[in-house]
Parts: structure tokens; sequence; C-alpha cells
């Protein structure tokens, strides 16, 4: 099974910070994997799919980068709803999620 | 609008068994598979399985073959996961989830969770 890694695992941030998070697969996985966030208490949403595609509403701030075994999920200014857990999702020949990088305000 | 409503929440005693239910509507319940997805607390999200709603097959995760079910009723456009032998680590908020058919799986919309408490 392919295994998917995130780091880190939590940050802090304040308001208006470059975030960045990575998801590293154990084998290629070309382009399959996807992006979520979660909020206590709602279903998670997607954020961006094929690696580097912007799900229809998200916020343009959202963006995916990588290919292959590198991923990169960045969110270019945050916001005070940004708050969440992000997780990676791989589709390729399998599926399984990353285990969670929780975002936490500075 | 694309919806799919779940099934209220359950408290069931180890080793029973729970049948969650994902009712859809606002699209073609055949054109697209269903998947569940499960939250524990301070875990992360975990895959158990598809079903294809065009035509019933399953895959389901390893961690859950042997102990889980899925089945769908195109009539009522409504998915089922059952789990059985449940002990009190399937405490969790299970979650229905559509696949967006479109390079690779990944879910574009979800239900709003069915809170699972196993206890005795």
């Amino acid at each position: 099974d392919i295994q998917m890694t995130q780091s880190p695992s939590s940050l802090s941030a304040s308001v208006g910070d470059r975030v960045t998070i990575t998801c590293r697969a154990s084998q290629s996985i070309t382009r399959y994997l996807n992006w979520y966030q979660h909020k206590p208490g709602k279903a998670p949403e997607l954020l961006i799919y094929a690696a580097s595609t912007l799900q229809t509403g998200v916020p343009s701030r959202f963006s995916g980068s990588g290919s292959g075994t590198d991923f990169t999920l960045t969110i270019s200014s945050l916001q005070p709803e940004d708050f969440a857990t992000y997780y990676c999702q791989h589709s390729y020949r399998s599926l399984s999620f990353g285990q969670g990088t929780k975002v936490e305000i500075k | 609008q694309v919806q799919l409503v779940q099934s209220g929440a359950e408290v069931k005693k180890p080793g029973a068994s729970v049948k969650v239910s994902c009712k859809t509507s606002g699209y073609t319940f055949t054109g697209h598979d269903i998947s569940w997805v499960r939250k524990a607390p301070g875990q992360g999200l975990e895959w158990m399985g598809w079903i294809s709603s065009f035509s019933g097959d399953t895959t389901y995760a390893q961690q859950f073959q042997g102990r889980v079910t899925m089945t769908k009723d195109s009539s009522t456009a409504t998915a089922y996961m059952e789990l059985r032998s449940l002990t009190p680590d399937d405490t969790a908020i299970y979650y229905c989830a559509r696949d967006r058919e479109s390079f690779g799986k990944h879910f574009d919309y979800w239900g709003q969770g069915t809170l699972l408490t196993v206890s005795s």
C-alpha cells in the first residue's frame, strides 16, 4: 500500500502569513493527489484535485503543486477561516489519506 | 443542488453491528460512486471503501475487509454502510462522500456525518 506522509503535523501561523504544507508519497502517484480542509463539526471540503486544480468555489489563495512523490499545498495569505486541519489524499490504484496537518492561530 | 443526507447518531454495544444510510439527491445517482470515510477522535480521516452506484461493485480498505458491507438502492438513490463486530475503536464520525469521477477518486460532496459511539 502507498503511504502518505504530511509535514508538519501541526503549525502555528498568523493571519496574513504564507503557509506551506507538504505531502510525500511512498511511491510515485503521478498527479493523483487531492487536498481537503476539515473543520470540527463539519464535513471535509475538497480544495485541490489532480495535484493543482482548484475546486470550484475555493478561494484562489489556495494552490497546489507537485507530481510523482512530492506535493505541496500553499495558502498565500492565511485568513481567519483557514484555521483547520488539512489532509492530502491519493487515489493511485488504491486510496488513502495523509495523517493531517493542523493549522492553528499563533 | 447536490445533497447527501445521512442517518442519525447511533449508540452500540461492543460486538454489535450498525448500518448507516446516505440518501442522495440533486444529481444522477448512478453516475457517481460513493465512498465512506471515518474520523475517530484524535485520529485523521480514514477511507473505508467505495461502492459503484451503477454496478454495485465494491472495494474495501484492507483493514475493514470481512467486517464492512457497502450496498446501494438505486430506486431511492441511497447508499448504505454496515459495520459488524464493533469495538470501542470504531467510535467515530462516519461520512459518505460522492466521487467527482474525474482524474482519479476525489470527493466533491459529503454527507453531514453520522456519529457512532461504541460503549458497553
